[in-house]
């Protein structure tokens, strides 16, 4: 089975600009979460998405900050415009629909605004 | 608030020695809690997790884990520790009062291996 896959692996932009992640969950995963983690920090919940409907966006930091899910497919997380704290690892993970699932997670996306 | 703490930034050890990476939770109800390991360059990996049953659990690559409810503990172990455990290990706890099945995460140990 085909993992967790995330894209670009790595993004340097500056500030003020737009960039867009994007992540391909396994097939057949209805869950699909997004995460941050910032130099050495713990690794932070952005989002969760159940198919295409978002269940909890309450680790979002602002409005800045879009998750979109199309089709309960893949999802696309957008920073715009970015702000040099946005900087850090950006990870997806998806599961399946049960709470003792683990979370099955792409290699992230190092993102850097300078 | 669910969370988790991993109160060492680092550990060291010797190959062939016993290990132990720390970590404690504070819940609301049952909890699930989980070990995962990353890697360099990698996304983290389930490693194993409790839901409920025996307080030791075992996992992947001779990983096993200590649940001990009343000191809201849960320690990963390995009785003989691989250069090639080297890596940044976390420990999660899944929420299950939003809703959601959202995963909470500790700040990370890096356990170091010496050959």
């Amino acid at each position: 089975e085909a993992g967790v896959t995330q894209f670009p692996s790595h993004s340097v932009i500056e500030k003020g600009q737009t960039v867009t992640l994007r992540c391909d969950p396994i097939s057949g995963h209805d869950n699909l979460y997004w995460y941050r983690r910032v130099m050495g920090k713990e690794i932070k919940f952005l989002l969760h998405f159940v198919k295409e409907s978002k269940q909890d966006e309450s680790g979002m930091p602002n409005n800045r900050f879009l998750a979109e899910r199309t089709g309960g497919t893949y999802s696309t997380l957008k920073v715009q415009p970015a702000e040099l704290e946005d900087s850090g690892v950006y990870f997806c993970a998806s599961s399946p629909g049960t709470e003792i699932s683990p979370l099955h997670f792409g290699n992230g996306t190092r993102l850097t605004v300078t | 608030a669910q969370s988790v703490a991993q109160p060492e930034d680092q550990v060291n050890v010797a190959e062939g020695n016993p290990l132990t990476v720390k970590c404690t939770y504070s819940v609301s109800g049952n909890p699930y809690l989980f070990w995962y390991v990353q890697y360099p360059n990698r996304g983290l990996q389930f490693l194993l997790k409790y839901i409920t049953g025996d307080n030791l659990v075992k996992g992947s690559y001779g990983f096993e884990a200590e649940f001990n409810k009343s000191q809201t503990s849960f320690h990963l172990k390995k009785p003989s520790a691989l250069v090639s455990d080297s890596a940044l290990y976390f420990c999660a706890v899944r929420d299950l009062n939003t809703g959601g099945f959202k995963t909470i995460f500790g700040a990370g140990t890096r356990l170091f291996v010496k050959a």
